[in-house]
């Protein structure tokens, strides 16, 4: 069946950039997701990337996807204490009746 | 600012004892969501309504039943809480039309089951 696969723990120093991956086992992925959530919140959207395309910048955050690989990757530049979070991957695949299929989320800690 | 709103944000309840969960909904979308995320785990999907059209994820307890009496509202009721279902339960929102499923999520109702 479909996969989404995270590391669990990421930790960066303040300041230096954050690659958090996944990957993703379904090849009719049809968009890919990354969403945030903060200690005791909901998850906010943060981008998300139309599968025919590899990659997408917003501001200090970059996708990068490998469909080849079948890897997403979020870059975030400039690590700030506020990205402090667990970051969720996930995909919608076609005819998923309104399903995307989650990631086990990492977390990632900043060091200062 | 249009949002989608949880209550309540915390929720105690006794072994047994029922539970109903309130979402509310003022970005119009069609389609809506409760999911349950225990810690350090990803979303699980319980149900999604579009529109009035009910959608019961097969591993879903018969335990947890949800309504969506209209587009703004919907209601995760718990009618016999065990120990296993304290959680966090989160409903989100979208629009459900053809491209990117964004959702959009509330704030959370973080239930504890004594």
């Amino acid at each position: 069946g479909e996969d989404v696969e995270q590391s669990l723990f990421l930790s960066v120093r303040e300041g230096d950039s954050s690659v958090i991956n996944c990957t993703y086992t379904d090849s009719s992925s049809t968009y890919l997701y990354w969403y945030k959530q903060e200690p005791g919140a909901g998850l906010q959207l943060l981008t998300y990337i139309f599968s025919n395309m590899d990659m997408k910048q917003d501001q200090r955050l970059t996708v990068l996807l490998n469909k080849k690989d079948k890897h997403l990757s979020l870059r975030i530049a400039d690590t700030q204490t506020g990205d402090s979070a667990i970051y969720f991957c996930a995909e919608s695949i076609m005819d998923s009746n309104y399903q995307l299929i989650w990631g086990a989320g990492t977390k990632l800690i900043i060091k200062p | 600012d249009a949002m989608v709103i949880q209550n309540p944000r915390y929720q105690v309840t006794q072994f047994g004892k029922p539970v109903t969960l309130s979402c509310s909904q003022t970005l119009n979308h069609n389609v809506m969501y409760w999911y349950q995320q225990k810690s350090s785990q990803a979303p699980k999907l319980l149900f999604h309504y579009y529109d009035k059209d009910f959608n019961n994820e097969a591993d879903t307890p018969d335990n947890f039943q949800s309504r969506r009496p209209n587009t703004s509202f919907c209601f995760l009721d718990i009618r016999s809480p065990g120990l296993g279902d304290a959680a966090m339960y989160l409903c989100a929102t979208s629009r459900g039309r053809t491209g990117a499923n964004v959702l959009t999520f509330g704030a959370g109702s973080r239930l504890t089951v004594l």
